[in-house]
């Protein structure tokens, strides 16, 4: 069993939906929670940072910590056509390394 | 502008060669990382080092070799004890072994083997 299990997709949405990303992990060590997005062919970017469980807003995008249930969330509200990408949670016990999902490719159409 | 960069972009190797991916970054940042990418699979660890002269095996250090000389410079070499290395690799770096572990990536290299 992989440490962070993401649902790879793809994720097919019309424009204006509202979108949810998920990934449940298995270490209750982890206390921070990232969202990383990734263009096509390109690096991934952060997004949403999290520390420990909660919930944190930006803009269009909520990020959800529930450590009870080991389960992070990522929430688009009406997503657009640039959201279409490759997202990443990613975790950390606080060692400096990251344990990445496998990425969710989700595509808005117009 | 500070950042990370990589180069090549794009490097095709033939089998049985070692290949050198660069990795430069301005941050100032103590820690990089080495990842590979294959579809489906996200980011798996092939080295990091969060101090200059010193860096850890990550989870898929097989076949590759790193070195750490200057703060700036974190180069990786895929040598032909790879088995499978076409795919895209990405360099990151972060401020150090603290919190946030937030980090920055470069925009990456696909290698491709002939």
């Amino acid at each position: 069993q992989k440490e962070v299990e993401q649902d790879p997709g793809p994720l097919s949405v019309p424009e204006g939906a509202i979108v949810s990303l998920n990934c449940t992990y298995s270490n209750s060590a982890f206390q921070y929670f990232m969202w990383y997005r990734q263009y096509s062919r390109k690096g991934p970017e952060l997004l949403m940072y999290t520390y420990s469980s909660g919930n944190k807003e930006d803009g269009r995008f909520t990020a959800q910590v529930d450590k009870s249930s080991k389960y992070i969330s990522l929430f688009i509200r009406d997503s657009q056509p640039s959201d279409s990408a490759t997202y990443l949670c990613a975790m950390s016990a606080g060692t400096g390394k990251l344990i990445f999902g496998q990425g969710t490719t989700l595509q808005v159409k117009p | 502008d500070g950042g990370i960069t990589q180069s090549p972009k794009y490097l095709f190797r033939k089998e049985g060669q070692n290949v050198t991916l660069s990795c430069e970054q301005n941050l100032n940042h103590d820690a990089m990382y080495w990842y590979r990418q294959d579809p489906g699979q996200g980011l798996r660890l092939i080295y990091y080092s969060q101090i200059v002269n010193d860096f850890q095996k990550g989870d898929i250090a097989e076949g590759y070799s790193v070195s750490r000389e200057k703060k700036e410079s974190f180069p990786l070499t895929v040598t032909s004890a790879q088995k499978n290395p076409t795919a895209f690799y990405l360099c990151a770096s972060s401020i150090g072994d603290r919190d946030p572990t937030e980090q920055f990536f470069g925009p990456g290299t696909r290698l491709t083997v002939l």
